[in-house]
């Protein structure tokens, strides 16, 4: 079936640094990938997504590349911040599927100054 | 706009009692799926309602059931509460069941089972 494996945390990182967060997927069909961010005490937001192989997905610096080759949409940002301090959890939805969306376990992410 | 919103906020039961959670979609949005979220987790996909009619089930049991109004809100029921239904229980709403548009999650209810 369906799944998303994704790189365990907690990540703890200086401001100002380099962020990757790894993510592969499994699935049947040709699924959308998504990238979710939760803030503390609040519900999921959707950082970025893309919907087909090779798509880049991006918003407020990060970025993410849909690839088909290696099932990955790891998640990258040049220059982390405090306020990026959140748990990211990486998603796919497939057709195949009926569109349900399988989320992986979540990655806390920590910013220091 | 409003975005999508969930009512309660918290909720305490007992073992065995039964609770209704409630989600109002995003403006404009005619889908709503309901996910459970354990602590340090992520969401697991319990329902989706589509036109009032329940169209994709995760592997949850029939004690879970929910109802979509008109309007497009929607309800998910718990009977025969268990300790292990302690959770954060995210409503999310799309535009139609299509994934490729993403969907947006309210704030949860957090449901604690004593």
């Amino acid at each position: 079936g369906d799944s998303v494996t994704q790189m365990e945390g907690p990540v703890t990182l200086s401001e100002e640094a380099c962020l990757t967060i790894n993510c592969t997927y499994t699935a049947t069909g040709y699924p959308s990938l998504f990238w979710y961010v939760q803030y503390p005490g609040e519900g999921l937001q959707l950082l970025l997504k893309a919907t087909k192989a090779d798509d880049k997905g991006s918003n407020k610096g990060f970025e993410a590349t849909y690839r088909k080759e290696t099932t990955s949409f790891h998640l990258e940002k040049g220059s982390v911040q405090v306020s990026d301090s959140a748990v990211y959890f990486c998603a796919l939805s497939d057709l195949n599927t009926g569109n349900q969306f399988y989320f992986g376990t979540g990655t806390s992410l920590t910013v220091i100054p | 706009d409003a975005g999508v919103t969930q009512s309660p906020t918290h909720l305490i039961k007992t073992r065995g009692q039964q609770v209704t959670l409630r989600c109002s979609p995003k403006s404009g949005h005619d889908t709503v799926s309901w996910y459970q979220q354990a602590l340090g987790q992520g969401p697991q996909f319990i329902f989706q309602y589509y036109e009032e009619e329940e169209r994709q089930r995760g592997n949850f049991p029939d004690r879970f059931s929910g109802h979509q109004f008109p309007n497009y809100s929607s309800e998910l029921n718990v009977n025969a509460l268990l300790l292990g239904d302690s959770a954060l229980y995210l409503c999310a709403s799309s535009l139609a069941p299509s994934g490729s548009l993403g969907q947006y999650f309210g704030p949860g209810t957090r449901l604690t089972v004593t």
